[in-house]
């Protein structure tokens, strides 16, 4: 089955810094690939998402990039903010699994 | 918005005892989800739910474990004899189809003392 791997698993930046999260995925049929964000005691919720048929998506601060030959998606987020700190899960449309996480830390 | 329903959002049990947790998905969703975190780690997939049955299932969700769709509405999972380490946040989601992303209910926390 698809199998989604995300690094790093921490990541620490200065308030302003860009945060960039990578995922790979296994099985080139995916064509659906979220990114979810958990604050501390909360659910997982989507923040951003893409299709197969675009390389960048962009929201704001927050941006995906997604490399088809490669089968690798990443978030990106620009001047971070100390509320971006959370954990950010990626996930491919074939899998049911999510990636393993990253706890990023905005620092002010 | 539509939203993920679940409940309780705490739950205490004793060790050996029988669990229900109980969601309700997004009402014109088709897959349903169970997932589980334990404390500051990564969100386990353990079994999703299509069109009236099992569609896939972990290593985690063995026969202790139990899903059932028995209304149009509800979605359950069952803990058949919990065990300390079933303690964990349980979260349900749905989604409209493979293309669309997840929907997570708030969570219910399962403590097996």
């Amino acid at each position: 089955g698809e199998n989604v791997e995300q690094h790093p698993s921490t990541l620490s930046v200065q308030e302003g810094d860009s945060a960039v999260i990578k995922c790979t995925y296994s099985d080139s049929a995916s064509n659906y690939f979220p990114w979810y964000k958990q604050e501390l005691g909360k659910r997982p919720q989507l923040i951003i998402d893409i299709r197969s048929n675009v390389g960048e998506k962009k929201d704001q601060r927050i941006a995906v990039t997604l490399n088809k030959t490669a089968k690798h998606f990443s978030l990106h987020i620009t001047e971070t903010q100390p509320e971006d700190s959370a954990v950010y899960f990626c996930a491919a449309s074939l899998s049911v699994r999510f990636g393993a996480g990253t706890r990023l830390t905005v620092k002010p | 918005e539509p939203e993920v329903t679940q409940t309780p959002s705490h739950q205490v049990t004793q060790m050996g005892q029988e669990v229900i947790l109980r969601c309700v998905p997004i009402s014109n969703h088709l897959y349903f989800y169970w997932y589980r975190q334990i404390l500051g780690q990564k969100v386990e997939f353990l079994v999703s739910f299509y069109n009236n049955e099992i569609s896939e299932k972990s290593e985690i969700f063995d026969d202790q474990f139990s899903v059932e769709r028995p209304d149009g509405s509800n979605f359950t999972l069952k803990i058949r004899s919990t065990k300390l380490e079933d303690s964990a946040m349980y979260f349900c989601a749905s989604r409209a189809g493979t293309g669309n992303g997840y929907t997570f209910g708030s969570g219910t926390r399962l403590t097996v003392v």
